[in-house]
């Protein structure tokens, strides 16, 4: 099925490190979702995006709504080890359409 | 606590068999989802249920069936189980007229 273009695949950092992850569509969405996955368990949501240029924060992570409603991008400040997991965005036109999700990204902080 | 709940948080069986996985929404949600995710996998979209009717389909094998009940609980029923039906298999419920669907903890179904 549909899916959302997210990258990277998977990041090395090392603790302290600034993180950047995005997503991008060939469709335009009304809404962003950035989930977070830890091992096992199920996905939480981390932040939600309404409108275009929209820059939201939760704690230390950002995200943005492009401009073009084509995109999406994740920043996690000064990464700590608690961030390891899988990042995953996703998209939707309204709450009548079903979210169509990225493949995820694998934050991964070097010992 | 997402408010989601799924049961059972695993289940062991045997190729051919069926299981039912069960899932509470959040309280006054009207949609339920169903998606899979097979190890090291994304999320795969199953299907989506609104106050008690499907309303989407994503890649659910024709072994795979749900339903949502009016007390609003779900149940995806997986028949004919193969070794590759392996997966975490999760359920997420959101509120009327938002977007943002909130997931349980996920069942863990190994076939062997």
């Amino acid at each position: 099925g549909q899916q959302l273009n997210q990258s990277p695949q998977s990041m090395f950092i090392q603790e302290g490190e600034d993180v950047s992850m995005n997503c991008t569509s060939s469709s335009i969405f009304n809404t962003w979702l950035w989930y977070k996955q830890d091992p096992g368990e199920g996905p939480v949501l981390l932040i939600a995006l309404y409108k275009a240029g929209e820059l939201t924060s939760n704690g230390r992570l950002t995200a943005q709504f492009g401009i073009t409603r084509k995109d999406s991008f994740l920043n996690i400040s000064a990464s700590i080890p608690s961030d390891v997991g899988i990042y995953f965005c996703a998209g939707s036109l309204d709450s009548n359409y079903q979210l169509i999700w990225g493949a995820g990204t694998k934050l991964i902080i070097k010992p | 606590d997402s408010g989601v709940t799924q049961t059972p948080k695993h289940l062991i069986t045997a190729t051919g068999q069926r299981v039912t996985l069960r899932c509470s929404p959040r309280s006054g949600d009207l949609s339920v989802y169903w998606y899979q995710q097979s190890l090291d996998q994304g999320l795969q979209f199953l299907i989506q249920y609104y106050n008690g009717e499907e309303r989407a389909k994503g890649n659910i094998l024709e072994r795979f069936s749900a339903q949502q009940f009016p007390d609003l609980h779900s149940e995806l029923n997986l028949s004919s189980l193969e070794l590759g039906d392996s997966a975490l298999y999760f359920c997420a419920s959101s509120a009327e007229g938002w977007t943002e669907a909130f997931f349980g903890q996920g069942t863990r179904l190994t076939v062997v």
